[in-house]
């Protein structure tokens, strides 16, 4: 079985803070693949970044940040310096090759960053 | 940038009623899905197409849902009698391998009254 768990429902931030989101995964397999999209408030999906399970880099994007620690399960994504055009809500997600490469999605995190 | 497009952006329909929802995929890319999300909801896998066959789908996916790919550009979603919980956004979204980051949709509100 798998599964995405982001724990944060909502958070708030005033702009130019830092901000992480947190996903926690559960899987079996030892080769899997894990994701972020950003929905913004017009309701598309936008990929952000993908990241196998062989690869515990962590990336860097401008103001955003990615921590893949497989010791925890978890696939943190940092905002630096937030401003209000990150208000969305961001999902996790998680494919494996048992899975037909079904996205298995978390609950999402709602930010809402303010002036 | 290549754009997965999908019609209508809105749709009203009557419950009992059949509706298609109408995706083009990017024109290189193998893989094919539908997701669903309730509103305020996770966004939830419905079905994988590939090679012109279902290669997973959800328990959601039941008989009341068929695919399609019908002209080699097309990808189409049926839903034959639908529900007021058939309420959702319909996202399509293709992939050029089956691990690789997918394109979606701008998807299709399908509101059921």
């Amino acid at each position: 079985a798998q599964k995405v768990t982001q724990a944060q429902t909502e958070i708030s931030v005033v702009e130019k803070e830092d901000v992480t989101l947190d996903c926690v995964y559960e899987t079996r397999d030892t080769t899997y693949y894990l994701f972020w999209y950003k929905q913004p408030p017009s309701g598309e999906l936008v990929f952000l970044i993908r990241r196998n399970s062989f690869d515990e880099q962590n990336e860097i994007s401008g103001r955003y940040s990615w921590n893949f620690q497989k010791s925890t399960s978890s696939f943190n994504f940092t905002i630096t310096a937030s401003q209000v055009v990150d208000s969305a809500v961001y999902f996790c997600a998680l494919i494996n090759s048992n899975s037909g490469y079904a996205l298995n999605f978390g609950k999402g995190t709602s930010l809402l960053v303010t002036p | 940038e290549p754009e997965v497009t999908q019609t209508p952006s809105h749709q009203v329909t009557q419950m009992g009623q059949e509706v298609i929802l109408r995706c083009v995929p990017i024109s290189n890319h193998l893989y094919f899905y539908w997701y669903r999300q309730i509103l305020g909801q996770k966004v939830e896998f419905l079905v994988s197409f590939y090679n012109n066959e279902i290669s997973e789908k959800s328990e959601i996916f039941d008989d009341q849902f068929s695919v399609e790919r019908p002209d080699g550009s097309n990808f189409t979603l049926k839903i034959r009698s639908t529900k007021l919980e058939d309420s959702a956004m319909y996202f399509c979204a293709s992939g050029g391998t089956g691990s690789g980051g997918y394109t979606f949709g701008s998807g299709t509100r399908l509101t059921v009254v």
